[in-house]
């Protein structure tokens, strides 16, 4: 009964530093989304993917990479890690991208840049 | 002006009374809503979608205004495991959902 699984839960990183966050669902969804949630502001896109083999860009994409490594995993890169990136990264899944039907999400990523 | 506005609260309120509570949109064709609720510190978890007619369960009741572009939140008989932050979230023109910043509620014994 796992849903949305997020690897790791808390990370500091210092600041040109290189990571991967981890998303895996075994609810057989075709669409995969990340996002980032800072306080006082909703939670804002950085990236998606309808289905298996196509990614695309939400609000926020500026410094992050993505890939969606099959139905069930997709990953997301910092590739040089700056303080603005400090924020709360969710992963969530839904049966299609059409907006019909409702995210799930992962219990979050905890990230600090010094 | 933001795509969906929220009250960000907090709303301070006795145990059992009920509170209710908006989420504003700006996309007159936005065609699909829903509310989550995340306790702190935690991922939000979906609470219940707004259909047209309105929805309701158990003590929560969802309702739609499309003429004003809000849906809203009821929550009758409240308790102190309702205290949590409450999003509303909007299908936007892309398809893809756009979120309140959130409502916190406090439910005080």
């Amino acid at each position: 009964n796992a849903g949305v699984t997020q690897t790791p839960k808390f990370q500091v990183l210092k600041t040109g530093q290189s990571m991967t966050l981890q998303c895996a669902q075994d609810m057989n969804h075709n669409s995969m989304y990340w996002y980032r949630q800072d306080p006082g502001m909703g939670l804002r896109l950085i990236y998606y993917s309808a289905s298996e083999g196509t990614t695309d860009k939400g609000e926020v994409p500026n410094g992050y990479n993505v890939s969606r490594l099959n139905k069930r995993e997709f990953s997301l890169r910092l590739e040089s890690a700056a303080p603005s990136q400090t924020s709360v990264y969710f992963c969530a899944s839904s049966e299609a991208k059409t907006g019909w039907q409702p995210q799930h999400f992962g219990d979050g990523t905890r990230l600090s840049i010094l | 002006r933001k795509e969906v506005e929220q009250d960000p609260g907090p709303f301070n309120v006795p145990e059992g009374a009920t509170v209710a509570f908006n989420c504003t949109y700006s996309n007159s064709a936005s065609q699909s809503f829903f509310w989550y609720r995340q306790d702190c510190r935690k991922e939000p978890k979906l609470l219940m979608s707004v259909y047209s007619s309105g929805n309701e369960d158990g003590r929560f009741t969802a309702q739609l205004n499309r003429a004003s572009q809000y849906i809203s939140l009821l929550i009758r008989d409240s308790k102190l495991s309702d205290s949590a932050t409450y999003l509303c979230a909007v299908r936007g023109s892309n398809y893809q959902l756009i979120w309140g910043a959130g409502t916190k509620l406090i439910i005080k014994p």
